[in-house]
């Protein structure tokens, strides 16, 4: 069975960049779409981004577009999200999310267990 | 601001049924599959229902999900002590480029 396993909480201060983890076993990350999903403290969750497989490509939410960057090392099976120009408002707990078959593209079955980043001075 | 609206709680004694609401559009309920995922405090979302009204292995048949037209249900019938948690529907969302959205939460509380 797959599990994803994140990195470490981060303190970071504002305008500073984290790079989360997420570490694939069960499975090698060629075989999964990572997206990354973040839950901000007493908020919901939001999508920021993800591998589309019809396209090949990594897509991002608007909303982080020039902020973010995901990518992937598949020579140790783990995903990165790096976030940049941080400020207090990105203080959250930052998910990685995949799904096997049958569970399609339309849904995260598996998750991380979450990184906590906070962004204080 | 989620572009996905449920209701913020339910509540209803143990054993009783309760139902959670997800209003959306063309663009995203509409078009696509719904997912519903419930989270337990402190711990990640958990997949309950895909593809409208399809449980994932483990997951009890007291979870149901519908789809009609821009909306979609979750329903939870025997409910249990353990059911008390945030739960969120999803789906893709085609308006301008394709993303990924959640609902707004919808907190149980069992009585």
């Amino acid at each position: 069975q797959v599990q994803l396993v994140q990195s470490g909480a981060e303190v970071k201060k504002p305008g500073a960049s984290v790079k989360v983890s997420c570490k694939v076993s069960g499975y090698t990350l060629t075989e999964l779409s990572m997206h990354w999903v973040r839950q901000a403290p007493g908020k919901g969750l939001e999508w920021m981004g993800g591998f589309d497989p019809e396209d090949g490509e990594t897509i991002y939410a608007q909303k982080f577009q020039g902020r973010v960057t995901m990518t992937e090392d598949t020579s140790t099976d783990t995903a990165y999200m790096e976030l940049s120009s941080l400020r207090s408002e990105d203080t959250a707990v930052y998910y990685c999310a995949t799904f096997l078959e049958p569970v399609g593209p339309d849904s995260f079955d598996i998750w991380g267990q979450g990184t906590m980043v906070t962004v204080s001075s | 601001q989620s572009v996905l609206t449920q209701p913020p709680s339910v509540s209803a004694a143990p054993g009783q049924k309760v139902t959670i609401s997800c209003s959306g559009s063309s663009s995203n309920i509409g078009n696509n599959y719904v997912s519903w995922y419930q989270q337990l405090p402190g711990t990640a979302p958990k997949l309950l229902i895909y593809e409208n009204n399809k449980r994932p292995s483990g997951i009890p048949d007291r979870f149901s999900g519908s789809k009609s037209g821009t909306s979609a249900t979750l329903g939870i019938t025997g409910l249990q002590t353990g059911d008390e948690a945030d739960y969120y529907c999803g789906t893709w969302d085609s308006s301008l480029s394709a993303f990924y959205v959640f609902g707004t939460g919808t907190k149980v509380t069992v009585l």
